[in-house]
């Protein structure tokens, strides 16, 4: 069974600077591109930031370039989000998801439960 | 311009057949496939509809996507009260060589 789970998340101040985690299981992790798509609250989905399977590629959304940085190690199976210069604008909760590959990219068929980035001072 | 639209709500009741749109531009929707996400009240959005119009397995045939120039569509027929949602269509975006998420219609069954 696929499994995504993320967590890092909590409260931060403005300008402060956290780490996302997501482990996964249930599949062949290097194998697949992944990305990071937020919801602010009550807000709809934004795509963040991906990365291929050997992590020789990467997209960054324009709202977060230069202050994020995507990133995975194969060997333990986890994707990371290190986000920095954080404004409330950054609050949402940010999702991991497994892009589904070949002809069926770039969509994301499985997806974590989120975990909630809080900005405040 | 690099925007998809979708209505914010639509409606129905139970049995009916309700369609959501999503509108873009050759960037986005005309040029690649269009996909399909529904969210439930809180949770994570699920894997609807990729390639326009293929069904993910274990997602019923109630659920059908369908893509013409620059618009799509997302049609439920048999309408249930389970499917009290939102929707988001998504595609990627040539100028922005990036995933673009529709902002999302709340579907209510009346």
């Amino acid at each position: 069974e696929v499994q995504l789970v993320e967590s890092g998340g909590g409260l931060v101040q403005p300008g402060g600077s956290l780490r996302l985690s997501c482990k996964a299981s249930g599949f062949s992790f290097s194998n697949y591109g992944m990305g990071w798509v937020r919801q602010a609250p009550g807000k709809g989905l934004e795509y963040v930031s991906a990365i291929s399977g050997n992590g020789g590629s990467t997209y960054y959304a324009n709202s977060v370039k230069g202050r994020f940085t995507i990133s995975r190690d194969n060997s333990k199976n986890t994707l990371y989000l290190q986000m920095g210069s954080l404004t409330t604008e950054d609050m949402a909760v940010y999702y991991c998801a497994r892009d589904c590959g070949g002809d069926c990219s770039p969509g994301f068929d499985y997806w974590g439960q989120g975990t909630l980035v809080t900005v405040s001072s | 311009q690099s925007v998809l639209t979708q209505p914010p709500s639509a409606s129905g009741t139970p049995g009916q057949r309700v369609i959501i749109s999503c509108s873009g531009s050759r960037s986005n929707i005309g040029n690649n496939y269009v996909y399909w996400y529904q969210q439930l009240p809180g949770t994570a959005p699920k894997f609807l509809i990729y390639r326009n119009d293929q069904r993910p397995s274990g997602v019923p045939d109630r659920f059908s996507g369908s893509k013409s120039g620059t618009s799509a569509s997302l049609a439920i027929s048999g309408l249930r009260s389970e499917d009290e949602a939102d929707y988001y269509c998504a595609a990627w975006d040539d100028s922005l060589s990036g995933v673009l998420f529709g902002g999302g219609t709340r579907l209510t069954v009346l």
